[in-house]
């Protein structure tokens, strides 16, 4: 089964702080995803990776980047934490050989920016 | 832009009931379409998902789904609810044209009552 793992599920963090949430997928999965989850608005699309250090902006990049340094793991980073970030974040994972568009998901960190 | 509504934000059922989650997607193509759960505090797990093979599409669970290409739906119906169904409902469609992108609609949150 694949596995996508996420290097928190609670995290607190202050205003102006920098900060990481990390991705970790075990399938050798050529894509990956970050989502940021609000009641009401489903999914939205923060970044995606296509393969090693290569990124695109997704739907709601402002304020946020990315890194994928190795294939297995694609980071996501406020550079400075704001309360209008407090938000889940959703991380997700793509065999780009695959023949439909199935992406596995992480369980998700739920971040609170005070 | 493809866009996915989801006609009700939360439904309510008693238990044994007909469970139906309606979704709707507009595309000028045939996509790939799916239904995702989400329990409390967890990320999604794939439901179910059509891939052009047949249009009624069986998933766990005892959930099922019809594409319906006339009325550009794809709605969600399980026969009997039962208390484990209590969970956030999302449709999702993927678009080739963009990137292998997913797009998901708002979720609907299903409440079964005992």
């Amino acid at each position: 089964d694949v596995k996508v793992t996420q290097s928190s599920r609670y995290l607190v963090k202050r205003t102006g702080e920098k900060v990481f949430l990390e991705c970790v997928q075990d399938m050798d999965h050529e894509n990956m995803f970050w989502y940021r989850q609000d009641p009401g608005l489903g999914l939205r699309l923060i970044y995606f990776s296509y393969d090693v250090k290569m990124k695109e902006k997704g739907d709601i990049p402002e304020g946020y980047s990315v890194s994928r340094e190795k294939k297995e793991r694609f980071s996501l980073i406020l550079e400075s934490a704001s309360t209008n970030q407090t938000s889940m974040y959703l991380c997700a994972s793509r065999d780009r050989e695959a023949e439909s568009n199935e992406q596995f998901f992480g369980p998700g960190t739920r971040l609170t920016v005070l | 832009a493809q866009s996915v509504t989801q006609l009700g934000s939360h439904v309510s059922v008693s238990e044994g009931a007909l469970v139906l989650l309606r979704c709707n997607y507009s595309s000028s193509v045939p996509p790939y379409l799916f239904w995702y759960v989400q329990y409390p505090n967890q990320g999604l797990q794939l439901l179910l998902k059509y891939t052009s093979a047949a249009t009624l599409v069986k998933g766990i669970n005892g959930f099922e789904a019809e594409f319906k290409k006339s009325e550009t739906s794809f709605h969600l119906t399980k026969p009997s609810a039962h208390m484990s169904d209590a969970a956030e409902y999302f449709c999702a469609v993927s678009d080739w044209t963009s990137y292998d992108k997913v797009i998901f609609g708002p979720g609907t949150s299903l409440s079964v009552i005992p």
